[in-house]
Parts: C-alpha cells; sequence; structure tokens
C-alpha cells in the first residue's frame, strides 16, 4: 500500500494550460507539503498545510493554488502554464513537525513538462 | 540567505570502502539535520536525524557527525555496496517549524 501517492507521474503540457497534480497520503499524518525540484536538484518547497490549513506559501507565483480537502489530501493545481515551470513536483507528508525523528514521506513525484 | 552545499561532484568509490559525504551550511542555525536518499526517478526516502546537541549518531551501517561550531555534517557509509549508489541529499529543520530545508544532493556511485 502507497504511503504517499501523487498523479499523474508524467505530464507534458502546452504553455498556457491549467493542470492539476492529486496527492494521497493514508499514514495519518497531519502535516503535507508540496515541494519543487528544478534541474539543479534542489528541491524547494512551495507550500505547507497542516491540518487543512496553509501553514506556509513560498515565493510561489499565485497562478500555483494548492487546496486541500481533508488532512489525506493536497492537490496542486497551476494555471496559465509556463516553460519555467517544467520540473519534478513532489508530495510529501510528516507527523507533527515538532517530532523530526521520522523525516518526510515523499511520493514519487509528478514530471511537468511545458512545451 | 540560508544557503545548504553539498559536494555536486558524484563520488565514486571502489566497493567495501567508507563513502563519507559532507553537508555544509550557512545563515542558519538548525535544530536538527536530516540525511535523505534518493534513487532516479524516486521521492527521497529519509535515512536518519541528529539533532543540534548530538555529535554522532549510528544507525547501521550508516554514521553522520553533526559540528554546530564548523556549520558540518559528514555523512559516512561502511563497508560500501553498489546497491548504495544513488543520490544523498541533507536536509535541515528547526524543531516546530514546518519548513525543512534540502541541499541539492551528492550523487553517490560504488563499483563492484
Amino acid at each position: 500500500d502507497t504511503a504517499v501517492s501523487q498523479t499523474p507521474k508524467y505530464l507534458v503540457t502546452q504553455m498556457g494550460n491549467d493542470k492539476s497534480i492529486k496527492c494521497e497520503q493514508n499514514l495519518g499524518h497531519d502535516t503535507m507539503y508540496w515541494y519543487k525540484q528544478d534541474s539543479k536538484k534542489f528541491l524547494k518547497i512551495m507550500f505547507s498545510y497542516n491540518n487543512k490549513e496553509l501553514i506556509i506559501n513560498e515565493t510561489v507565483p499565485n497562478r500555483f493554488s494548492p487546496k486541500s480537502p481533508d488532512k489525506a489530501h493536497l492537490n496542486l493545481h497551476i494555471n496559465s502554464l509556463e516553460l519555467g515551470d517544467s520540473a519534478v513536483y513532489f508530495c510529501a507528508s510528516s507527523q507533527d513537525p515538532g517530532t523530526p525523528e521520522y523525516g518526510y514521506t515523499f511520493g514519487s513525484g509528478t514530471r511537468l513538462t511545458v512545451v | 540567505s540560508q544557503k545548504i552545499e553539498q559536494n555536486s561532484e558524484a563520488l565514486n568509490i571502489q566497493e567495501g570502502k567508507t563513502a563519507t559525504l559532507t553537508c555544509n551550511y550557512t545563515n542558519y542555525s538548525p535544530a536538527y539535520l536530516q540525511w535523505y536518499r534518493q534513487d532516479p526517478g524516486r521521492g527521497p526516502v529519509f535515512l536518519l536525524l541528529i539533532r543540534e546537541n548530538e555529535k554522532e549518531k549510528r544507525k547501521e551501517r550508516l554514521k553522520v557527525t553533526f559540528d554546530t561550531t564548523l556549520k558540518q555534517s559528514l555523512f559516512h557509509i561502511t563497508a560500501s555496496q553498489p546497491a548504495d549508489s544513488a543520490t544523498y541529499l541533507c536536509a535541515l529543520g528547526h524543531t516546530g517549524g514546518f519548513k525543512t530545508i534540502f541541499g541539492a544532493g551528492t550523487r553517490l556511485f560504488v563499483k563492484a
């Protein structure tokens, strides 16, 4: 049973389109995240949700809008896609951030290619 | 600004040797440091954590050190195996914080 699952795994789309990436975790974690991994392999946090509440919103264009319908799901919607949005997007979850001993559990990533 | 540096060049070692990876950071005082393993096409997998008041942590063939004065962590894999070949990421965070900052990782190749 996959702990953090995100779909789709690959997404190829044209500039200007709107797309969504879905994420679900079955670990019972309270906190979920979206990270972006660029071509240089840096993982940069985009958003963090705790119990459906937005906690962190890094410097991300407002074309990116996360939505958490419940604490097991965190989806990412992207409007008006641009070439620079091409990257691998990772969803992750964690227990209470006050107990980092267990680390983050990541999904397998969504490779987004904007053409 | 906060910065994490890991050796961008790949590390090539012979099977059975000890691999040592370095993580340096600036403009940051983390409460803890984590190490992750990432295989191609997969998400990072958590390996272990060391807190600011700990000098060393071990888990099976893994050993991590944390020097808050040097602002550096060393990650050792003893008796390395080809299956240890992967990219290893370090990450820093604050207890109670929701933002963990990751380095770009170091690629390790273990030759049989």
